[in-house]
């Protein structure tokens, strides 16, 4: 499968914890995006990098949060100290150099705090 | 007003017929439009861009209006499987794309 992987699936965690999630993006795409998404809503935007540099975040973002692309290929992105308004689903999405509005998402990693 | 603007529905439509929704959006500078298609507890997927000149994929058909910011598709001879929520996305603001929160569509056998 070549399109855009995401792990964990699920990740379930007691609030106050670090969670970690990665993404790996189609290889040869530039960009990869970071969205959240709660049930009945839309997805929103959280960051995005042009290889390993993260050129937007949103003001969603907030300090508990840091992404990384260290290398231009995969990302992870972490919350600490996560709280229940954490728990969504995390999207990661890429998109190719010639066609940067066309994204293609992973699965994405559901995130439940308790 | 929010940036992009749906009806959430549910449109419930009988097997075959004809449906359309509507997408508003409030940033008179968006450049680029689409529609993604999401289906239950999985990622969206890009279903078609939208074109000034209006585009047609098959029994799809968006359009664009600017003087009026929306967008619109339409789709024909519904099947069951266009059962889903139907994303409008708009770009162009801060945030690169943004999402509309959905238009769910259920058709009915």
């Amino acid at each position: 499968d070549t399109g855009v992987s995401q792990d964990p699936r699920h990740k379930i965690t007691k609030r106050g914890q670090n969670v970690t999630f990665r993404c790996d993006p189609i290889s040869e795409h530039n960009r990869l995006y970071w969205y959240r998404q709660t049930l009945g809503q839309g997805p929103e935007f959280l960051t995005y990098f042009q290889n390993e540099a993260q050129l937007e975040k949103s003001r969603l973002l907030s300090d508990r949060f840091s992404a990384e692309r260290p290398k231009g290929s995969f990302s992870t992105l972490e919350i600490q100290r996560t709280e229940q308004g954490d728990s969504a689903m995390y999207l990661c999405a890429s998109s190719s150099p010639g066609n940067n509005e066309k994204l293609f998402f992973g699965s994405g990693t559901q995130l439940s705090v308790l | 007003r929010k940036e992009v603007e749906q009806d959430p529905g549910p449109f419930n439509v009988p097997e075959g017929a004809t449906v359309a929704f509507n997408c508003t959006y409030s940033n008179s500078a968006s450049q680029s439009f689409f529609w993604y298609r999401q289906d239950c507890r999985k990622e969206p997927k890009l279903l078609m861009s939208v074109y000034s000149s209006g585009n047609e994929d098959g029994r799809f058909t968006a359009q664009l209006n600017r003087a009026s910011q929306y967008i619109s598709l339409l789709i024909r001879d519904s099947k069951l499987s266009d059962s889903a929520t139907y994303l409008c996305v708009v770009s162009g603001g801060a945030d690169g794309l943004t999402f509309g929160k959905g238009t769910h569509l259920i058709i009915q056998p």
